[in-house]
């Protein structure tokens, strides 16, 4: 019953640094979703992936990459962490949206703070 | 562009209180509609949907009527708990692909004894 499973749980980067967040569903999901939650902004979508071998920018995709290892993979990349992206990273995924009425389901966050 | 609009928090209700979160979208089409649930520590998680016009989504005490007329999809249950506390955010989704959620900006829930 694992679901979306993020790791790591906490990281602190200092300025310049790299680093890669992991994501992984069991659900046999097509799409998956890197978002960013910031204190009074909500989620920001940053890239999503409708399927395995694509991936497409979101909202705020600038400083970060993407890769969709597979169908259970979907992984964040910051090149050059800057502090502007300290923040909680969620990763989503969810059944191919046909219908529309496919919720997302959640992992339970990445708390990144770059100094 | 599509949009989700909610009652600015933070809502602080005594236990047994009704709770109503408004929220209002902007869409082109005919957008399916969500209520998330986000407990202190955690992810997301679905409380309940609405896929079309007049439909009531229902969960755990909580309901939300996709209204159409006035672009709605307010939060209500009828008598808050402490373990109710949390974030909610509104969100919707739209064809044809589906594949991107708007989500609204939060409103955070503190129930107090």
């Amino acid at each position: 019953n694992a679901g979306v499973t993020q790791t790591p749980k906490f990281q602190v980067l200092k300025t310049g640094q790299s680093m890669t967040l992991q994501c992984a569903q069991d659900m046999n999901h097509n799409s998956m979703y890197w978002y960013r939650q910031d204190p009074g902004m909500g989620l920001r979508l940053i890239y999503y992936s409708a399927s395995e071998g694509t991936t497409d920018k979101g909202e705020v995709p600038n400083g970060y990459n993407v890769s969709r290892l597979n169908k259970r993979e979907f992984s964040l990349r910051l090149e050059s962490a800057a502090p502007s992206q300290t923040s909680v990273y969620f990763c989503a995924s969810s059944e191919r949206r046909d219908r529309g009425n496919q919720p997302q389901h959640f992992g339970d966050g990445t708390r990144l703070s770059i100094l | 562009g599509d949009s989700v609009t909610q009652m600015e928090g933070p809502v602080t209700l005594s236990e047994e209180a009704f709770l109503t979160i408004n929220c209002t979208y902007t869409a082109t089409g005919y957008p399916s509609l969500f209520w998330y649930v986000q407990y202190p520590g955690e992810g997301l998680q679905l409380l309940l949907k609405a896929t079309k016009a007049d439909d009531k989504g229902s969960n755990k005490g909580f309901e939300a009527t996709y209204r159409k007329e006035t672009t709605s999809f307010h939060l209500e249950k009828g008598s808050v708990q402490v373990s109710d506390s949390a974030v909610y955010f509104c969100a919707l989704s739209e064809g044809p692909s589906y594949d991107k959620v708007i989500f609204g900006p939060g409103t955070s829930l503190s129930v107090i004894p």
